[in-house]
Formats: C-alpha cells, sequence, structure tokens
C-alpha cells in the first residue's frame, strides 16, 4: 500500500533563518506531488505541484521554492522566512495516470516563524 | 473560474443529530469531486469520491450526493458523534489538469 510522509510535524523558526520541509511517498512511482498551505481557519491553498523528477510548477508568487531530486520526495524551501509564510503545510500525491487515483496527504507541518 | 463554494460555513449540532453540508462548484471540465473531513492540526483525510456518473455514495455514516446538472454535491452525517466535529472540505478535481479546486471547507462542531 502507499504511504506518504512527511516530517517535521512542528517548527519554530526564526524570520530571515532558512527553511526545508520534507515529502516522500512510498509504495508507488512517478507519482504528482503536491505542496498546500492552509492558514489559520482558511482552506487550502496551492504552492507547488509536481508531475515528474525536476520538474516543478508554482501557482503563486512567494518567498518559498520547491524541489523533486528524487521520484517520491519533494522538499519546500526558503531561503529566509517572513512572519506570513507561518502556516500549516501540507504536502499530497496521486497518480494522474489512473485519473484521480490517490490524492492523500500527509499529515502536515505546522510552521511558526517567530 | 473555477470555484468551490461550501455552505454553511460553520454548523453546531447536537450529538446524535443528523446535518448536511452543501458544495455548489463552476469547475468545468468536471471529472470527479470529493469530500475530506480535516481534523485540526491533521492532514485531510478522504471520506468519499464521486464521477460525475455517480448520484450517491455510502461511506458508513457519511453520504455524499452529487447532481451534475445543477452542480451541487452534498454531504450528510447521520447520527453525529463526539468525533466527527472536524472541517469538512469538498474539493473538485478539473479533468485534464493535474489540481483540485478546494472550498473553504465547513467547519463542524458536535456537542454533547
Amino acid at each position: 500500500s502507499q504511504t506518504i510522509h512527511q516530517w517535521p510535524a512542528t517548527l519554530v523558526q526564526p524570520v530571515g533563518s532558512p527553511l526545508s520541509l520534507e515529502c516522500t511517498v512510498e509504495g508507488t512511482s512517478n507519482p504528482n506531488l503536491y505542496w498546500y498551505r492552509q492558514a489559520a481557519g482558511r482552506g487550502l491553498q496551492l504552492l507547488f505541484y509536481s508531475v515528474g523528477i525536476g520538474q516543478i510548477s508554482s501557482e503563486v508568487p512567494q518567498n518559498l521554492s520547491a524541489s523533486r531530486p528524487q521520484d517520491r520526495q519533494f522538499i519546500l524551501s526558503s531561503k529566509k522566512l517572513l512572519l506570513s509564510d507561518s502556516g500549516f503545510y501540507l504536502c499530497a500525491w496521486n497518480l494522474f495516470s489512473r485519473g484521480s487515483y490517490g490524492y492523500t496527504f500527509g499529515s502536515g507541518t505546522r510552521l511558526t516563524v517567530v | 473560474k473555477n470555484q468551490v463554494e461550501q455552505s454553511p460555513q460553520s454548523l453546531i449540532i447536537l450529538e446524535g443529530k443528523n446535518c448536511t453540508l452543501q458544495c455548489n462548484y463552476t469547475v468545468s471540465p468536471f471529472s470527479n469531486l470529493r469530500w475530506y473531513k480535516q481534523d485540526t492540526g491533521r492532514g485531510p483525510v478522504s471520506l468519499t469520491i464521486m464521477t460525475f456518473s455517480e448520484n450517491t455514495k455510502s461511506n458508513g455514516r457519511y453520504t455524499a450526493t452529487l447532481d451534475a446538472d445543477t452542480k451541487q454535491s452534498s454531504l450528510h452525517i447521520t447520527a453525529s458523534q463526539l468525533s466527527d466535529s472536524a472541517s469538512y472540505i469538498c474539493v473538485v478535481w478539473v479533468s485534464g489538469t493535474y489540481k483540485y479546486i478546494f472550498g473553504t471547507g465547513t467547519r463542524l462542531k458536535v456537542l454533547a
């Protein structure tokens, strides 16, 4: 069966510090991978998605970047965090080749920038 | 513009009561619709997925309906439990793309 892992679960970082959140999927190959951010009491905002190694599509301009160094690894990064980067970050995967198979979310990372 | 709107924004019910959450979408072309449950501080968990040819789908005490003509879906929760307290999110897949369109969710609180 497929599983998605996301870490860390909680992170407190000072303004101006770098960020690296990691997401990995097991049990499948060539998944589509997504990063979302959810502000407190708000809906999910798509940040990035990737349909293959090295392929990154950005949905909104921001202080963040994403990379996909391996087939089942998706990394969200920032060189210098802003207060506005605080939020709940979620990784998700699906298989486009099978229609909308999957679309399972990770457990999320609560990021607080202080 | 592809949009998904949910109502009500929040809902409070007593344990044991039933409730119905609404989702209206303007997504085109439509492929499928999912309902997710999101506990506070957790990732969303899929409850149901429905394609345009399906009218009703159940998952335990959760029953989702879909009217592809009017572009409306509902999620009915029967005999609510305290553990049903969560946000419920309606999500529509845009056919031919890699993206889902998310509703802003309904926050349900079940009181003892």
